[in-house]
């Protein structure tokens, strides 16, 4: 089942790029990966999601290599209103992917002025 | 558009006691998750609901169980509570079924059990 892994904690500065990495070795043909920011006290946020290659909205990129092991989160220009807790998932949801939810451990960021 | 509601936002629950929380999806939504988060555990997926039957399952004991009615409000009942049911209890709300999936949280409900 694919469980994930990231840096429990990670520390920038205002303006900077971010890059946090999560690798999800057992992840299944079926599996999307998702990634979502949560503040204090309140419910995670979607942030991304894809499936291979690269996704880019307007808040962030997703890198994604062609074995789909690992991806990377990437947030340009952070600033302040960026510290949160950052999760990365991988599974869907129905079908043969039945049960298959898992949440990373969460990443810290902490922007610093 | 309203966003998921949970209600109530906070509870306190005495150990043994049981508890029912609900959850309002956001309009158009039929799949509704319920995740647990904690500080030791982080946030730990319970179950999902579609269309009032439930379709995922994670791994939590028989005394977490839920419901979905037909206008796709859901609810969740703990039984026999213990200790280490006080937690956030997430709910989340998706329209998208098999493409993989964008959630949309609710702001949570506080259970605290002594």
């Amino acid at each position: 089942l694919a469980k994930t892994t990231q840096p429990i904690s990670m520390d920038s500065y205002e303006g900077q790029e971010v890059n946090i990495t999560c690798s999800h070795n057992n992840i299944a043909t079926n599996d999307y990966i998702t990634w979502y920011q949560q503040f204090p006290s309140q419910g995670p946020r979607f942030i991304i999601q894809g499936y291979k290659t690269k996704v880019t909205n307007e808040v962030a990129s997703l890198f994604i290599p062609a074995d789909r092991k690992s991806s990377t989160l990437s947030l340009p220009r952070v600033s302040l209103s960026d510290t949160a807790v950052y999760y990365c998932l991988v599974g869907g949801l129905g079908g043969s992917t039945l049960g298959r939810l898992y949440f990373g451990r969460g990443t810290q960021l902490t922007v610093w002025p | 558009k309203a966003g998921v509601t949970q209600t109530p936002r906070y509870l306190i629950k005495t150990r043994g006691q049981q508890v029912t929380l609900s959850c309002s999806p956001i309009s158009g939504h039929r799949s509704v998750s319920w995740y647990q988060q904690t500080p030791g555990q982080g946030l730990q997926f319970l179950f999902e609901y579609f269309s009032e039957t439930q379709r995922n399952k994670g791994n939590f004991p028989g005394r977490f169980s839920g419901r979905q009615f037909s206008n796709s409000r859901s609810e969740m009942n703990v039984s026999t509570l213990e200790l280490g049911d006080s937690a956030l209890y997430l709910c989340a709300s998706s329209t998208d079924r098999d493409r993989g999936y964008e959630q949309y949280f609710g702001p949570g409900t506080r259970l605290t059990v002594t």
